[in-house]
């Protein structure tokens, strides 16, 4: 595709239940990024993915949180018994070379709000 | 784990002007990398300097780093108003896997 992919844009949804974000990297990035952004703040790390080497799970915030990477392409971040807490703005990116060595593409976010 | 670290908060400017930013990290890095974030949604890639490189241009757009101090500025010449936005470095981090941002620069320019 022409860019990085996230679907929904947006998602509302009641407090306790789950939320799969979806996330379609450029074609052939190895390196795939999983941010979360609160209002008017920074991007937090959650998770990176690297090939097919074991993902950096040590920004995920709590055991809620889940992603994974299927085939080194798509990824879903899959949140549990949603919070209000975890209204943001995820953000995927994904990037050809990884461990923050080269340029990445993020796609538009999905701006998640926990009612 | 938080890398970077952005200074100011906010900036702003008239037309013109030229704007500085300034970055500070903590642990040794590779490279970094600025990005551009308009209206809170996807971040836009902006120029990337190596550890052994000292300065870097790109447009208006002119990067410095000294890796003695741990910190890189962004200048940004004959600011327009076009270019009203947020301003976050990158690094990797300390295991050398992921990219991780700093808070970020808000920058106004009015005309």
């Amino acid at each position: 595709g022409a860019g990085v992919s996230q679907s929904p844009s947006n998602k509302v949804t009641e407090k306790g239940k789950d939320v799969e974000l979806r996330c379609d990297p450029i074609s052939g990035h190895t390196a795939l990024y999983w941010y979360r952004q609160s209002l008017g703040q920074g991007l937090e790390f959650l998770i990176y993915f690297q090939g097919n080497s074991a993902p950096d799970k040590s920004g995920l915030p709590s055991d809620r949180f889940s992603a994974e990477r299927t085939g080194g392409s798509v990824s879903t971040l899959t949140i549990q018994r949603t919070q209000q807490e975890d209204s943001a703005v995820y953000l995927c990116a994904s990037s050809l070379i990884g461990r923050g060595n080269g340029e990445a593409f993020f796609g538009q976010g999905t701006r998640l709000t926990v009612v | 784990s938080q890398q970077g670290e952005e200074d100011p908060q906010a900036l702003s400017i008239q037309e013109g002007e030229n704007a500085t930013m300034n970055c500070s990290y903590k642990t040794s890095i590779n490279n970094l990398q600025w990005y551009r974030q308009n209206s809170g949604r996807g971040l836009v890639h902006l120029i990337l300097i190596r550890s052994n490189e000292r300065e870097k241009h790109s447009g208006r757009l002119r990067v410095t780093l000294d890796t003695s101090k741990k910190s890189s500025s962004l200048l940004i010449t004959a600011s327009r108003a076009a270019d009203t936005a947020s301003y976050f470095c990158a690094t990797d981090d300390q295991a050398g896997t992921a990219l991780i941002f700093g808070k970020g620069t808000t920058l106004s320019v009015s005309s």
